[in-house]
């Protein structure tokens, strides 16, 4: 089945901690996205990547970091920096980066930090 | 700049009533495309449907329909004899052209959380 998959489902985190949330598409999707999600409000996009080895920040890219190696994955590591990183994070990717481009979500990652 | 709101923050209705999911956007684009997306209690956003700024004919699909009028920049969300597995956060969404260096931009309406009665 093609699909997006995230890992883990929760993620549990101490303050000062480095944490990274897997994403891998098998869509064969040149985009890829991350979301933070916080209650009662819509998603807000953290980084981008057009194609492999390129990545662009989002609106609230402060505090996160990712890389894009391969094709199929995108992690996003929450540093130390993201002052309130208690949130659902929501990856995505589309086939291209046009805006009739649709985006396909995967599970999405509860992280909440102690 | 594109901004979506959807004024409805929660709506409860009873089993096998009608309900409408409202969405209003602003944007300065002639060419843009608008999606519906549906947030079940697992987390995951489903995609529903993607409509351009060309196509205002009505859509159903089974027991949703879709509104949507440039007049009043709405694209508004209709269930029809809702059930309970509709019961959800539903977001409505727009995009433009070329807003960042040629690539999309998603901007994501507050969301309506949905319950369905039994």
């Amino acid at each position: 089945d093609g699909g997006i998959t995230q890992s883990p489902k929760y993620l549990f985190r101490k303050e000062g901690q480095n944490v990274t949330l897997s994403c891998e598409q098998n869509l064969n999707h040149d985009a890829m996205y991350w979301y933070r999600q916080d209650p009662g409000q819509g998603l807000r996009l953290i980084y981008y990547s057009q194609i492999v080895n390129d990545f662009q920040k989002g609106d609230i890219a402060e505090g996160y970091s990712v890389s894009r190696e391969k094709k199929e994955s995108f992690p996003l590591t929450v540093t130390s920096a993201q002052k309130n990183p208690t949130a659902f994070y929501l990856c995505a990717s589309s086939i291209g980066v046009r805006a009739t481009d649709t985006q396909y979500f995967g599970p999405g990652t509860r992280l909440t930090v102690l | 700049a594109q901004k979506v709101t959807q004024a409805q923050t929660e709506i409860s209705v009873v089993e096998k009533e009608d309900v409408t999911l409202d969405c209003v956007y602003e944007t300065r684009d002639t060419t843009y495309y608008l999606f519906w997306y549906k947030q079940p209690p697992s987390g995951e956003l489903v995609f529903l449907i993607r409509r351009n700024s060309f196509d205002e004919q009505n859509e159903i699909s089974g027991r949703y329909s879709w509104n949507f009028q440039k007049s009043t920049s709405s694209f508004n969300f209709t269930i029809t004899a809702s059930q309970v597995v509709d019961s959800a956060v539903y977001f409505c969404a727009l995009s433009e052209e070329g807003v960042i260096q040629g690539a999309q931009k998603l901007v994501f309406g507050q969301g309506t959380r949905l319950t369905i009665n039994p």
